[in-house]
């Protein structure tokens, strides 16, 4: 069974650090680009940073560029998000997805894991 | 960045309707288009990929239509499980951005 399970949430200060982790395991992880998504309590998704299969692209939403680092160990099959400076507005859900795609180029994020809590607030 | 609007942003409807969600790009995004439905406290769910391609293990009472700027979701006949919110994605450019969601309750 495909399955994502992501770690490490919690209750953070402002200008604290977080480092969240997703395990993956039923499918090859190290051909897959992986991604982080997060949703606000009462909000909508936001996409915020994937990593392709051997780390050679790395994008970020504009919102944590330069606080946050997406990484990956594919010997270890895992999947990790480094959050420094954060601030009230990082609390959400934080989602793990797989990306995965068609020779056409289409693209979409199946499966996804069940979500990580962070909250920033003092 | 690309811009996606949902229509509605909720509607109600009952058991048996037949419902349709409009998702607009802000510019031509092709058929790099997915749909997704998340229930309270649940991970998101692939439904549609490619703007019309039904994803494994999804009932077939979901399709998705549109290119270009335009696209829906249909379901031909909404049942108790459905009950949930919607959401569109681009996936044309980086970032991939998400509609604001539809929420679908029980009238």
């Amino acid at each position: 069974e495909v399955q994502l399970v992501e770690s490490g949430g919690g209750l953070v200060k402002p200008g604290g650090s977080l480092r969240l982790s997703c395990a993956a395991s039923g499918f090859t992880f190290s051909s897959y680009s992986m991604n982080w998504v997060r949703q606000a309590p009462g909000n909508g998704l936001e996409w915020v940073s994937s990593i392709t299969s051997s780390s050679s692209y790395i994008y970020y939403a504009d919102s944590v560029k330069g606080r946050f680092t997406i990484s990956r160990d594919n010997a270890k099959n895992s999947l990790y998000l480094q959050m420094n400076s954060l601030r009230a507005e990082d609390t959400a859900v934080y989602y793990c997805a797989r990306e995965d795609d068609i020779l056409t180029g289409q693209n979409w994020f199946d499966p996804w894991g069940q979500g990580t809590l962070v909250t920033v607030s003092s | 960045d690309i811009q996606m609007t949902q229509s509605p942003s909720s509607l109600s409807a009952s058991v048996g309707d037949r419902v349709t969600i409009t998702c607009r790009a802000s510019q031509s995004i092709s058929s790099y288009l997915n749909w997704y439905q998340q229930k309270p406290g649940k991970a998101p769910k692939l439904l549609i990929y490619a703007a019309s391609s039904l994803q494994s293990g999804v009932p077939s009472r979901f399709s998705g239509s549109g290119s270009g700027t335009h696209f829906t979701l249909t379901i031909s006949s909404l049942q108790p499980e459905d009950f949930a919110t919607y959401y569109c994605q681009q996936s044309y450019s980086t970032p991939r951005t998400f509609g604001p969601g539809t929420k679908v309750d029980i009238k």
